[in-house]
């Protein structure tokens, strides 16, 4: 049964520290996702790749977010220093070929609170 | 830039009909996509309409008319696990990315 994962599934931190959330996107998926989800804003994309390769990011913080993909069964997305208001679910997607927006296959979330 | 209009809550009874509807602007069209979320969930992919018409996937359909930016979601035989909350989502032009809707929760009573 294929599925997206994604690690931590909860996190609570302090305000300054790091946090990184991990995903493994389906095998044979070329195109990974980031979402956050909060009540207020909803869901909202924060970065996409495909083969790797970052098509757009401009949803995130820059100055604190950030987003790769060491290969090709793993996503990060990492957040330096975090803050409360990051506090919210960060899902990850994954898709394959030109039909990969449309059709998105989503992760559990990891919950992240930070106090 | 995209944006979606749907209802924030529908209530209906089990074994009902019920209707979700989505309207959107886009300064470009590819399709027009329909999530299914249950509390504390994922979001679930439930169907795709590329081209005008009906789409049928067992007790779910979804509609689609380009020409009215108009599309609905139609539940049929609602059961108490369909309490979730259905977003559309539209792709941003030139872009393989997806701008979801605020979202629709349906709530369905015995």
């Amino acid at each position: 049964d294929a599925r997206v994962t994604q690690t931590p599934r909860d996190k609570v931190t302090e305000m300054g520290q790091e946090v990184t959330m991990r995903c493994q996107p389906i095998l044979g998926h070329n195109t990974v996702f980031w979402y956050r989800q909060t009540m207020m804003q909803g869901l909202e994309l924060l970065a996409y790749f495909r083969n790797r390769a970052p098509l757009d990011d401009s949803g995130m913080p820059k100055d604190r977010f950030s987003a790769e993909m060491p290969d090709a069964t793993l996503a990060t997305l990492k957040i330096q220093p975090s803050e409360p208001r990051d506090s919210a679910v960060y899902f990850c997607a994954s898709g394959l070929g030109q039909g990969a927006a449309d059709t998105q296959y989503f992760g559990p979330g990891t919950r992240l609170t930070v106090l | 830039g995209q944006s979606l209009e749907q209802p924030s809550e529908v209530t209906a009874v089990e074994g009902a009909i019920v209707q979700i509807n989505c309207t959107y602007q886009t300064s470009g069209f590819y399709g027009l996509s329909w999530y299914q979320q249950h509390d504390g969930g994922a979001p679930t992919f439930l169907s795709y309409n590329g081209l005008d018409g009906l789409e049928e996937t067992g007790r779910f359909s979804s509609f689609l008319s380009r020409s009215d930016s108009y599309g609905y979601l139609l539940l049929q035989e609602l059961q108490m696990k369909d309490s979730a909350s259905y977003f559309c989502a539209v792709r941003d032009q030139g872009f393989q990315k997806l701008v979801f809707g605020t979202g629709t929760r349906l709530l369905v009573s015995p």
